[in-house]
């Protein structure tokens, strides 16, 4: 099946500070890049949706300002966290979605754990 | 509306037993597909199945789909202690590339 990295795959950072999250699709073009949140024990929650050249579609609740997203190519999508603080601490998912005739089918990356102190 | 809830949300099981996990969904969907996650992990695909499909198989997994009760199932047969771990199913609607939601997950533990 197709692969998507995430990096870093843990980042532990001070409140107040920036973090950048990277997702790359390795072996297909991703022409919709999704990112998730997910609380401990908890299912993923859906953040934002981004399409290759255009602005993210936020969910309802997520603060646009903070959560930074940018989709520059078609293999490659941020997610930067502004301003951390330690509310922002959880396991962020992206997933990847296009390419051929399986368009519909998303791959998951490995997920990062991000850790606010 | 939430869309794939499992049921049970935790399950308990020896080794060596098989283990069913549910998910009911509310709209109509292109196909449907089920995850496990192991503790702070990230996803890891295990079956997708369409919605004109009924049955599929991989490996000692076993996963239905009724459109019509809207719900599908997942049996893991002969469960082993690494099954552990916590299983999701993930719909999309019908418009194209409409996000995936998942339900809140199964919280499976095989004992040795």
């Amino acid at each position: 099946g197709a692969v998507v990295s995430q990096h870093p795959s843990r980042v532990i950072c001070k409140s107040g500070t920036s973090v950048k999250i990277e997702c790359r699709s390795l072996d297909f073009q991703a022409t919709t890049m999704f990112w998730y949140r997910q609380f401990p024990k908890k299912s993923l929650m859906l953040m934002a949706t981004s399409n290759e050249g255009s602005k993210a579609t936020y969910e309802q609740g997520v603060e646009k300002d903070k959560f930074l997203i940018n989709h520059a190519s078609l293999t490659l999508s941020t997610l930067t966290v502004t301003s951390a603080h330690p509310e922002d601490s959880s396991f962020y998912i992206c997933s990847a979605q296009g390419g051929g005739g399986r368009s519909y089918e998303q791959y998951f990356g490995p997920g990062t754990r991000l850790t606010v102190t | 509306s939430q869309q794939g809830e499992e049921d049970p949300q935790a399950l308990s099981i020896q080794e060596g037993e098989n283990a069913t996990m549910n998910c009911s969904y509310k709209t109509s969907i292109n196909n449907l597909q089920w995850y496990r996650q192991n503790s702070g992990r990230g996803l890891v695909h295990l079956i997708l199945i369409r919605s004109n499909e009924r049955e599929k198989h991989s490996g000692r997994l076993r996963v239905t789909l009724d459109t019509s009760k809207k719900s599908s199932s997942l049996l893991i047969t002969a469960s082993r202690a690494a099954d552990t771990a916590s299983y999701f199913c993930a719909t999309d609607a019908r418009n194209y590339g409409q996000n995936f939601v998942f339900g809140p997950g199964t919280r499976l533990s095989v004992l040795p």
